[in-house]
């Protein structure tokens, strides 16, 4: 089984400042990362992912995030972020024990991330 | 290409009643998985279809349960509603191994 601890619950910070959001996971068994996001009364979306190869992956809209499986963390940061990137963050982890299907995702219990002025 | 499509997106139902909730994944995704969020537990794993069979289930009582059908749309059903079933669930669907879920807008579940 695995588990998912998202260290802040609350992460407010100013307009062009660098955030951290940070994860760390839980598991017996390789697992697949990802990070998603939630806007208010949407759905979710996929942020980024790691699956294997270079630990340090890249969204188009500025975040990245790197793997590292000694501390079992997979923290999400921004250099400088925009007033639209408040909204809810959620790490997740897929066990790659699963078999051929991965839609089972064990999910943090989310960082909302509220950018001021 | 349609994202996930989930409806209804907005229900109220009365204690002891019934519901019936559907998802069409993104065409040619197999996998279906349904999750349920509320504010106290978070987003928790319902269950996952694959090519209409069932390959994972969350630790949820069996009044909630789901199918898959042949086109991959799947449905999920509450029975014996309960104040505690009021959320929001989310479909998600992907191609299976390893590849991005996608998730639906989800359905928001009342229940009085």
């Amino acid at each position: 089984a695995q588990s998912v601890t998202q260290l802040d619950s609350q992460v407010p910070v100013f307009e062009e400042a660098p955030v951290e959001l940070r994860c760390n996971y839980s598991s017996s068994v390789s697992v697949y990362l990802f990070w998603y996001v939630q806007y208010p009364n949407q759905g979710l979306q996929l942020l980024l992912k790691y699956l294997s190869g270079s630990t340090l992956v890249e969204s188009i809209n500025g975040f990245e995030a790197e793997f590292n499986k000694s501390q079992t963390s997979f923290h999400l940061r921004k250099p400088s972020v925009h007033i639209s990137d408040t909204a809810e963050y959620f790490c997740a982890v897929s066990d790659l024990s699963s078999g051929t299907s991965y839609g089972k995702l064990t999910f943090g219990q989310g960082t909302i991330l509220t950018v001021h002025p | 290409k349609a994202g996930v499509t989930q409806t209804p997106r907005y229900l109220i139902k009365t204690r002891g009643q019934q519901v019936t909730l559907s998802c069409s994944p993104i065409s040619g995704h197999r996998s279906v998985s349904w999750y349920q969020q509320t504010p106290g537990q978070g987003l928790q794993f319902l269950f996952e279809y694959f090519s209409e069979t069932q390959r994972n289930k969350g630790n949820f009582p069996g009044r909630f349960s789901g199918r898959q059908f042949s086109n991959s749309r799947s449905e999920m059903n509450v029975s014996t509603l309960e104040l505690g079933d009021s959320a929001l669930y989310l479909c998600a669907s992907s191609l299976g191994g390893g590849n991005t879920i996608y998730f639906g807008e989800g359905s928001w579940l009342t229940v009085v």
